[in-house]
C-alpha cells in the first residue's frame, strides 16, 4: 500500500504566472481534497474531488480549479498567482463520506515572487 | 459561521508532567472532531477522532458539548510527544462532501 505523494517539493513561481501541483492518492481511495496552509495557519480547504468531479468548495477564487484522473490522482491549477498564494499546499486522500480518515501528503511548497 | 479555536500558540511542559491541549469549536450541529498531529519533518496523521473514543499514544480526548470543547489531554508528557497539534472539524460541504475545518495549531514543547 503507497501513501499520498505530491509533486513537485517547492516550486517557485512569478506573480501572474500559472502552476500545476499533482497528487498520487493512497491505493484504494477514491476521494481527494486539497488544502492551503499559509505560514502560522492551520490548513485551510480549497475544494474536493470525487468521481472526477468538485463536489465541495471551500471559501476560494475560481482562478484554484483542479482535476481528478480516473486513477483517483488529481491536479490542482492555480492561474493568475499572487504573492498572497505563497503557502503550503496539501493533498489528502480519504474515502468518501463523513468521518473517513484523511491521509495527507508531505505538500509543496508554493513562492509567489 | 462554523471554527476551530485552538488558544495556546505554543505550550511547553516538563517531560512527566500532564499535558492539555485546547480546542473550542463553534458548530450548530452534531459535531465530529480530530486531533492531527505533525512531527518534525513528518506529515500530518491523524491522532484521533471523537467518535472512536479511543486512546492513541497515550492521548485521550473528550467532547464536551455544553462547553464546545474538544481538549486533547496525556497525563505524563514524553519527549517524543513535542509535535504541532491541529484540532479539526468535519463540516458538510455539499453534494456528500464533508471538509476539515482546522485551528490554528498548538506546537507542544516537551522539556527532557
Amino acid at each position: 500500500e503507497t501513501g499520498v505523494t505530491q509533486s513537485p517539493t517547492h516550486l517557485i513561481k512569478t506573480r501572474g504566472q500559472q502552476v500545476t501541483l499533482r497528487c498520487s492518492s493512497q491505493s484504494g481511495h477514491n476521494t481527494v481534497s486539497w488544502y492551503q496552509q499559509a505560514l502560522g495557519q492551520g490548513p485551510q480547504f480549497i475544494f474536493q474531488y470525487y468521481r472526477e468531479e468538485e463536489n465541495g468548495r471551500g471559501n476560494f477564487p475560481p482562478r484554484f480549479s483542479g482535476l481528478q484522473f480516473p486513477n483517483y490522482s488529481s491536479e490542482l491549477n492555480v492561474n493568475a498567482l499572487e504573492l498572497d498564494d505563497s503557502a503550503l499546499y496539501l493533498c489528502a486522500s480519504s474515502f468518501f463520506g463523513r468521518g473517513t480518515e484523511a491521509f495527507f501528503g508531505q505538500g509543496t511548497r508554493l513562492t509567489v515572487v | 459561521a462554523q471554527r476551530v479555536t485552538q488558544p495556546e500558540k505554543l505550550l511547553s511542559v516538563f517531560k512527566g508532567a500532564p499535558v492539555e491541549l485546547k480546542c473550542n469549536y463553534s458548530y450548530s450541529g452534531s459535531p465530529e472532531l480530530f486531533w492531527y498531529v505533525q512531527y518534525s519533518r513528518q506529515r500530518l496523521q491523524l491522532l484521533l477522532r471523537h467518535i472512536s473514543r479511543e486512546s492513541i499514544k497515550g492521548f485521550t480526548a473528550d467532547l464536551n458539548k455544553g462547553e464546545t470543547s474538544f481538549h486533547l489531554k496525556k497525563p505524563f508528557a514524553q519527549e517524543e510527544d513535542s509535535a504541532m497539534y491541529y484540532c479539526a472539524l468535519s463540516l458538510y460541504s455539499g453534494a456528500g462532501s464533508y471538509q476539515l475545518t482546522f485551528g490554528k495549531g498548538t506546537k507542544l514543547s516537551v522539556i527532557p
